[in-house]
């Protein structure tokens, strides 16, 4: 089944630009969700279908997707943006969902 | 709005069942399946198994084939997810998940989570 690698943390400055990336073979040829899960709160989509965004997010969340990596693009990050984020695919080995470990963004 | 609202937490004993709700409100219940996702203390998210609330259509976890078994009730646009012979690491958030249409495995809307604690 497919192994979706996430960096464990990552850390931005208020106003920067934080990119998540989530690593998985071929994954360029998937449809990656993100979500946000922030301390004691259910997960929220925030992006799906690689580059797509739910009604209510906003533009500074994207999202990107080529060859092993896809990637989670904030931008302007403000503080409320502090969570863990989880890539998601689907695959095809296994016909389920697999989820990446999952990456604490710190806002400093 | 569109909203899951699920069951409140539970507290069982190893090798006891727990069946966990999941109320839609705010759509169409039979247009979307349903998603069953845990979340044990201070871990990631692992996903459980789908349910087709049009026709009731199942896919489980390889992990959990024969423990878990989810349905749904059309008359009250209910899911549920029974676990069975309920293990210490079965202790985790349970959240069921509306699949965002028939041709993406995104859950765009998430019930709140029910706590499931396993001890003797």
């Amino acid at each position: 089944s497919d192994v979706l690698t996430q960096p464990p943390s990552v850390s931005v400055a208020p106003g920067k630009t934080a990119r998540i990336t989530c690593e998985g073979n071929n994954i360029g040829s998937k449809s990656v969700h993100w979500y946000q899960q922030k301390p004691g709160q259910a997960p929220v989509l925030v992006v799906y279908d690689d580059r797509d965004r739910p009604s209510g997010i906003p533009e500074r969340f994207s999202g990107s997707n080529s060859g092993n990596t896809a990637t989670l693009t904030i931008s302007r990050v403000e503080a409320g943006d502090e969570a863990d984020y989880y890539c998601q695919v689907w695959d095809s080995s296994s016909d389920h969902p697999v989820f990446g470990g999952g990456t604490k963004l710190t806002v400093l | 709005q569109v909203q899951l609202v699920q069951s409140g937490a539970e507290v069982k004993k190893p090798g006891a069942s727990v069946k966990v709700s999941c109320k839609a409100s705010g759509y169409t219940f039979t247009s979307y399946g349903i998603n069953w996702v845990r979340q044990a203390p201070g871990q990631g998210l692992e996903w459980m198994g789908w349910i087709s609330a049009n026709n009731g259509d199942t896919s489980y976890a390889q992990k959990l084939q024969g423990r878990v078994t989810m349905t749904t009730d059309t008359s009250t646009s209910t899911a549920y997810m029974e676990l069975k012979s309920l293990r210490s690491d079965d202790t985790a958030v349970y959240y069921c998940a509306k699949q965002s249409s028939n041709w993406s495995d995104a859950s765009d809307i998430w019930g709140q989570g029910t706590m499931v604690t396993v001890s003797s």
